[in-house]
């Protein structure tokens, strides 16, 4: 069973201050996808890596698809209140039948 | 282009009835995923289905629970005889292609008394 694990579970920092989150998995992923959701609402898709080893930028969101493909992060920089919520990432069973999720990373950003 | 759309957005149900949540999916999307949250938890996959098929139904609950596309009309997740345990947010996503990028709705949260 493929399975995707996020940590930190719950991460609260200072406005200002930078982050990192990860997803991490024992089996390799054709792409992995991130989302971000605020409450009440359904998951926004952030973006998609496809290739290991890539790297895409989001204003101030860093995304990392590890070498393997079978991790990857998100790096935030000089985090801002709007920053806050959860963080999904996400990716295709190898059988292509479905896409399933991590338990997601909960982001808070003080003031 | 509407994003993707479920209603209600909220629905109530006492123990015993029926709950049916609808899904329409992006103009142009033919593949529908429903996905249920449990509060401070992540997305827990329910069904794929394809219009007028149903291409994974693994993480449907095998009683109560029915998922349709029909070829006209949104999708409908249906639940019988809802137990409080059902209570939770329903997600559904949509996307162009076979497990592609999904695009989703804003939720349907069904609290069952």
């Amino acid at each position: 069973t493929q399975l995707l694990e996020q940590s930190p579970q719950f991460l609260s920092i200072q406005e200002g201050e930078n982050l990192t989150v990860y997803c991490n998995s024992s089996s390799v992923f054709s792409s992995l996808q991130w989302y971000r959701q605020e409450p009440g609402e359904g998951p926004v898709l952030l973006v998609t890596v496809v290739t290991g080893g890539e790297v895409k930028k989001l204003k101030r969101l860093t995304f990392q698809f590890g070498d393997a493909r079978k991790d990857s992060s998100l790096h935030i920089t000089a985090a801002q209140p709007g920053d806050t919520g959860l963080y999904l990432c996400a990716g295709p069973t190898s059988s292509a039948s479905k896409i399933i999720f991590g338990s997601g990373t909960r982001l808070s950003i003080r003031p | 282009n509407a994003g993707v759309m479920q209603n209600p957005r909220h629905l109530v149900r006492r123990r015993g009835q029926e709950a049916r949540l609808r899904c329409s999916p992006m103009k142009g999307h033919s593949h529908v995923y429903w996905y249920r949250q449990l509060p401070e938890e992540g997305l827990k996959f329910m069904v794929y289905l394809q219009k007028e098929n149903i291409i994974d139904e693994s993480g449907m609950p095998k009683e109560r629970f029915s998922a349709e596309f029909p070829k006209e009309g949104p999708s409908i997740l249906r639940i019988q005889q809802v137990v409080r345990g059902d209570s939770a947010a329903y997600f559904c996503a949509s996307s162009p292609d076979r497990v592609n990028e999904q695009y989703f709705g804003p939720g349907t949260r069904l609290t069952v008394t």
